[in-house]
């Protein structure tokens, strides 16, 4: 099983603020990576898929990087609605599906 | 636009067998990829498998034993049967599309159903 981890865990910014949320894989997704925000009470929302594409509706600050292991989400200014929960998600010719544990993204 | 809604007991006792409905609307189950993930309350998420419009089924290993998706295309439902289950089934379940558009990322998700394990 490939096993996502993210950091950090918590990413206290202001909104302005440029963010960096990391996810790293156990072992190589290609750009099988996709980013989801969830919002309390909310399911997620899927921001970007194949590792830099942005889903449809999502704001241009939001743009993803990476392949292979290292992957990247920046928002590059922060909007006060940005402050939710971010998981990054794989998918495996396998075809198995696991998510990272999350980054909490806080207003300092 | 596509709706994808959740229903079904939101209260299960241990051993018993957890049965949930996805309905879709506004959009058809052909060509899609549709699963079901959970959520513990608090915690992250977890995938437990998805059936393909032809029927196909791919399960989540550590579930494999105990999980049944099935598709009705007449009713565009797609449903999740869990069997013996136990507190630590107790969670959310989204029922989510995944499309070959997004590179079967999940673009469509329900709200989500809470389930509770408890006697």
């Amino acid at each position: 099983e490939i096993v996502l981890t993210q950091s950090p865990a918590t990413l206290s910014l202001s909104p302005g603020e440029r963010a960096t949320l990391s996810c790293r894989a156990s072992q190589s997704v290609s750009s099988s990576l996709a980013w989801y925000q969830q919002k309390p009470g909310q399911p997620p929302r899927l921001l970007i898929y194949d590792a830099s594409n942005r889903a449809t509706g999502i704001p241009a600050r939001f743009s993803g990087s990476g392949s292979g292991t290292d992957f990247t989400l920046t928002i590059s200014s922060l909007e006060p609605e940005d402050f939710a929960v971010y998981y990054c998600q794989q998918r495996t010719n396998s075809p198995m599906y696991t998510f990272g544990q999350g980054t909490k993204l806080e207003i300092k | 636009q596509v709706q994808l809604q959740e229903s079904g007991p939101g209260l299960v006792k241990p051993a018993e067998t957890l049965s949930l409905i996805c309905t879709v609307s506004g959009g058809s189950i052909n060509t899609y990829y549709w699963s079901w993930i959970r959520q513990p309350p608090g915690k992250g998420l977890e995938w437990i498998g998805y059936i393909y419009y032809s029927g196909v089924t791919y399960y989540n290993p550590s579930l494999e034993s105990r999980v049944t998706i099935s598709l009705d295309t007449s009713k565009n439902q797609v449903s999740l049967r869990l069997n013996s289950v136990t507190a630590a089934d107790t969670a959310l379940y989204y029922c989510a599309r995944a499309g070959l558009l997004t590179k079967r990322a999940f673009d469509y998700w329900g709200q989500g159903t809470l389930v509770t394990v408890a006697s």
